[in-house]
């Protein structure tokens, strides 16, 4: 299995939070990805990256924030969570733009 | 973006081949087809992918149809294990979005 971790894996906390979530690569892969699932919509780009401080938006970026400072670290972060943003959120990584992806075993996020 | 059609649900027996099928009637020449399954509680599993010709690998083959409007994902001993939300996608290799439609669930009976 690639080795992708996620954390927290579970966190519950209240609107207007602030809230930060990891994804920890140990494939040097070069891109990285962070999607959201939700019943009826299937799993949708929140935002993805191509490379060090390299980042672009997906379908879904409004609320959201990334940023990657080392390859091997991508943080998905909402500034002030609100409940619309409750989810299942999935890390991914591929080692290049036409590559299989792999994903994390995901975060589940309650916003109250 | 090109949109893949896949039924709502499946089943099949254990130990029994499983032809799940994918229409994408507006495809484009750059566009692969991609394969993945979900399993309950766990992240998406690339299963295979191919663009023209047939492909196999140690988990399934993907059957491409000669006009590429179509292809099949074949399991060829459904197990247990197997039962999962599988997704086709169509991954254009210079756009990041890859867009998971609702996929099929396949069940299977032991």
């Amino acid at each position: 299995d690639a080795g992708i971790t996620q954390s927290p894996r579970h966190k519950v906390t209240e609107t207007g939070t602030p809230v930060t979530l990891r994804c920890h690569q140990t494939e040097n892969h070069r891109y990285m990805y962070w999607y959201r699932q939700d019943p009826g919509h299937g799993l949708r780009l929140i935002h993805y990256s191509y490379g060090v401080k390299d980042t672009d938006k997906g379908e879904v970026s409004d609320g959201y924030s990334v940023s990657r400072s080392k390859t091997e670290d991508f943080l998905l972060t909402l500034e002030s969570a609100t409940s619309s943003q409750t989810s299942v959120y999935f890390c991914a990584i591929s080692a290049g733009r036409d590559q299989p992806q792999h994903f994390g075993d995901g975060t589940r996020l309650s916003i109250l | 973006d090109a949109k893949t059609t896949q039924p709502n649900s499946m089943e099949s027996n254990e130990e029994e081949p499983v032809h799940l099928p994918c229409n994408h009637s507006t495809i484009s020449g750059t566009d692969y087809i991609h394969w993945y399954r979900q399993l309950p509680s766990q992240g998406p599993e690339y299963v295979i992918h191919g663009l023209t010709s047939n492909v196999n690998n140690r988990m399934a083959s993907l059957a491409i149809a000669e006009d590429r409007k179509s292809s099949t994902l074949i399991l060829h001993r459904a197990t247990l294990r197997d039962a999962a939300v599988y997704y086709c996608i169509l991954r254009d290799p210079w756009n990041n979005d890859m867009r998971f439609g609702a996929g099929t669930r396949l069940t299977v009976k032991p």
